[in-house]
């Protein structure tokens, strides 16, 4: 079993649907939880960040992490076409340890 | 504020020839990091340097890469000889010097294609 499983998809969606977007996990010492977003030819870069259990929320994107499940999901609301992406998460233990990655999950919103 | 440089930004060699990869972090970053990410997977560290010290490089491929960062600053990943199985996108990535290692600011990264 691989430490970070994500569908990657590709999903795709109109504009202005809700999309959510989910990870699974199984190293239980994980506390850090982020989502990236990757353009196509570009470098990712940090959507959402959130430490531990609970949820956060930023404009159109809400990200929710629920430990005892071991799973993640990003919720993005009024999805336009420039949130077409790949959404890629990631975790980590405490201390200085390196970010896991999962293969991320190809987004188009259609217009 | 500029952000993290890589060049080249394409290279096609073929197998058993050498490559190299430069990365030039965000002023003030001290901590850089070499993912390679194979087209449809997510980014794999490969190398994190803080400062001119090696952090965690237990998934470089030793018997033919090699990483420096010079003074600090610029780094430049390589790869000799290379194997078909290199072929992937070279992310570079910085982070301040805040203990926040999971705000990860990429470059655009090097597409390497071994033909």
């Amino acid at each position: 079993q691989k430490e970070v499983e994500q569908d990657p998809g590709p999903l795709s969606v109109p504009e202005g649907a809700i999309v959510s977007l989910n990870c699974t996990y199984s190293n239980s010492a994980f506390q850090y939880f982020m989502w990236y977003r990757q353009y196509s030819r570009k470098g990712p870069e940090l959507l959402m960040y959130t430490y531990s259990s609970g949820n956060k929320e930023d404009g159109r994107f809400t990200a929710q992490v629920d430990k005892s499940s071991k799973y993640i999901s990003l919720f993005i609301r009024d999805s336009q076409p420039s949130d077409s992406a790949t959404y890629l998460c990631a975790m980590r233990n405490s201390g200085n340890t390196p970010l896991v990655f999962g293969k991320g999950t190809r987004l188009s919103v259609i217009a | 504020e500029a952000g993290v440089a890589q060049s080249p930004r394409y290279k096609i060699i073929e197998k058993r020839q050498s490559v190299a990869f430069w990365c030039n972090p965000i002023s003030g970053h001290a901590t850089l990091y070499w993912y390679q990410q194979i087209l449809g997977q997510g980014p794999k560290l490969l190398i994190q340097f803080q400062n001119n010290g090696v952090v965690d490089d237990s998934q470089l491929p030793k018997d033919r890469f090699s990483a420096e960062r010079l003074k600090g600053v610029d780094s430049t990943l390589k790869i000799q000889p290379a194997k078909l199985e290199d072929s992937a996108v070279y992310l570079c990535a910085s982070s301040p010097p805040t203990g926040s290692n999971e705000k990860l600011f990429f470059g655009s990264g090097t597409q390497l294609s071994v033909l």
